[in-house]
């Protein structure tokens, strides 16, 4: 199974670029690396996802290296409202299944 | 908004009882995925349904169940509670399986006392 290891916590300002980096060694062939961004008490809400290279959307970047071992999620310019904790998921494509969130990277930013 | 529901909201219970959470997906989705948060713990995965069939289980135990219906909307049965269970569940759905981007729900709120 591809269990995935991210940093407990991480402290920024407001304006900066912040890279959160996921660990993923085992990860399949065919699995994806997908992000989350959780509020307190609320349901996690996609950020990003990718298999290889960079992926870009309106709020973020992910880069996977060409081995796939690894992800990094890139936050530009952050803002107080993006404090939170961020998960790294590889979803393993099999007949059985497996969702492996990480443990979560808890992100503040201070003014 | 997501366009996932979760009834109940809270839910106060005592130990040894059973209750039953109630997720209906977003319209069109197909899959569903239960997932407990203990408190300031990480997301575990529980079980998830492709249009009526179990797909996928996790680390579930025996005391829990879950079925979905025809009309998609999926329960969660706990049984034989205990404090330990006490936790935040969370449904979402998603279009296929993995790796379709899933959608939460708010969530339904357990205390087992």
């Amino acid at each position: 199974l591809a269990k995935t290891t991210q940093p407990i916590s991480m402290d920024s300002y407001e304006g900066q670029e912040v890279n959160i980096t996921c660990s993923h060694n085992n990860i399949a062939t065919n699995d994806y690396i997908t992000w989350y961004q959780q509020f307190p008490s609320q349901g996690p809400r996609f950020i990003i996802q990718g298999y290889k290279t960079k992926v870009t959307n309106e709020v973020a970047s992910l880069f996977i290296p060409a081995d796939r071992k690894s992800s990094t999620l890139s936050l530009p310019r952050v803002s107080l409202s993006d404090t939170a904790v961020y998960y790294c998921l590889v979803a393993v494509y099999s007949s059985a299944s497996k969702i492996i969130f990480g443990s979560g990277t808890r992100l503040s930013i201070r003014p | 908004d997501s366009g996932v529901t979760q009834t109940p909201k809270h839910l106060i219970t005592a130990t040894g009882q059973r209750v039953t959470l109630r997720c209906s997906p977003r319209s069109g989705d197909l899959s569903v995925y239960w997932y407990q948060q203990s408190l300031d713990q990480g997301l575990q995965f529980l079980i998830q349904y492709y249009n009526g069939e179990e797909r996928a289980k996790g680390n579930i135990l025996e005391r829990f169940s879950a079925q979905q219906f025809p009309d998609l909307h999926s329960e969660l049965n706990l049984s034989s509670l205990e404090l330990g269970d006490s936790a935040l569940y969370f449904c979402a759905s998603s279009v296929g399986g993995p790796p379709y981007e899933q959608y939460f729900g708010p969530g339904t709120r357990l205390t087992v006392t």
